[in-house]
């Protein structure tokens, strides 16, 4: 089974930061690597698909990176409505999501 | 509007049985694959299972050990997810999720609102 590992557990940060999110796969899986955010009580939204590209009607503050085992979301100029749970999920093999790093708006 | 809507979730003794639903709309449900996911309580996302648009492909997460069992019929643009031997760790939120296929490789779009389980004497 691939684990992905995500850090940071928790983020705390002010409005119009940035935020970086890495995600570490246990092997290489090329680019099969998508990004999710989870409001509390609601259903997961998919962000950003096959690593860098971003889904329809995602605000382009949303960029993803990386290729191989290291991979990285980042929020530009954060908003109060970005407050969520952020996971990276694989669809390399037998799909696995990452733990989740939750955002806070200071 | 593109949509999948979950139902049949409730409560359920341990070692007892359920059977979940999924019904779509506003897509050509036969030509999408399709998912269930589920989340424990304050827990993190868990694939359950993936079926191919005719059903003919089914995988499963190895952590089920052959206790749940993925159907769909396209006719009534529905999906299933029959669950036997239930535990307590299969109380969760079960949702169902399209898959987004293309050249690259596959993920999930279209999430439903999810129905929960829960698993207790």
């Amino acid at each position: 089974e691939i684990v992905l590992t995500q850090s940071p557990d928790f983020q705390s940060v002010t409005p119009k930061e940035k935020v970086t999110i890495t995600c570490r796969a246990s092997q290489s899986i090329g680019s099969s690597l998508h990004w999710y955010q989870q409001k509390a009580d609601q259903s997961p939204r998919l962000l950003i698909k096959y690593a860098s590209q971003s889904f329809s009607g995602v605000p382009s503050r949303f960029n993803g990176s990386g290729s191989g085992t290291d991979f990285t979301l980042t929020i530009n100029n954060l908003e109060a409505e970005d407050a969520a749970t952020y996971y990276c999920h694989q669809s390399s093999s037998s799909w696995t999501f990452g733990q989740g790093t939750k955002v806070e708006i200071k | 509007e593109v949509q999948v809507v979950e139902s049949g979730g409730g409560l359920v003794q341990p070692g007892g049985s359920l059977r979940l639903s999924c019904t779509a709309s506003g897509f050509t449900f036969s030509s999408y694959e399709m998912n269930w996911v589920r989340q424990a309580p304050g827990k993190g996302l868990e694939w359950v299972s993936y079926i191919s648009s005719s059903g003919s492909t089914i995988h499963y997460a190895d952590s089920l050990k052959g206790r749940f069992t993925i159907s769909r019929d396209n006719a009534k643009n529905s999906l299933y997810l029959q669950m036997n031997t239930l535990r307590a760790e299969d109380t969760a939120v079960y949702y169902c999720a399209r898959c987004y296929s293309s050249s690259s490789g596959r993920t999930m779009d279209v999430w439903g609102k999810g129905t929960t389980v829960t698993v207790s004497p």
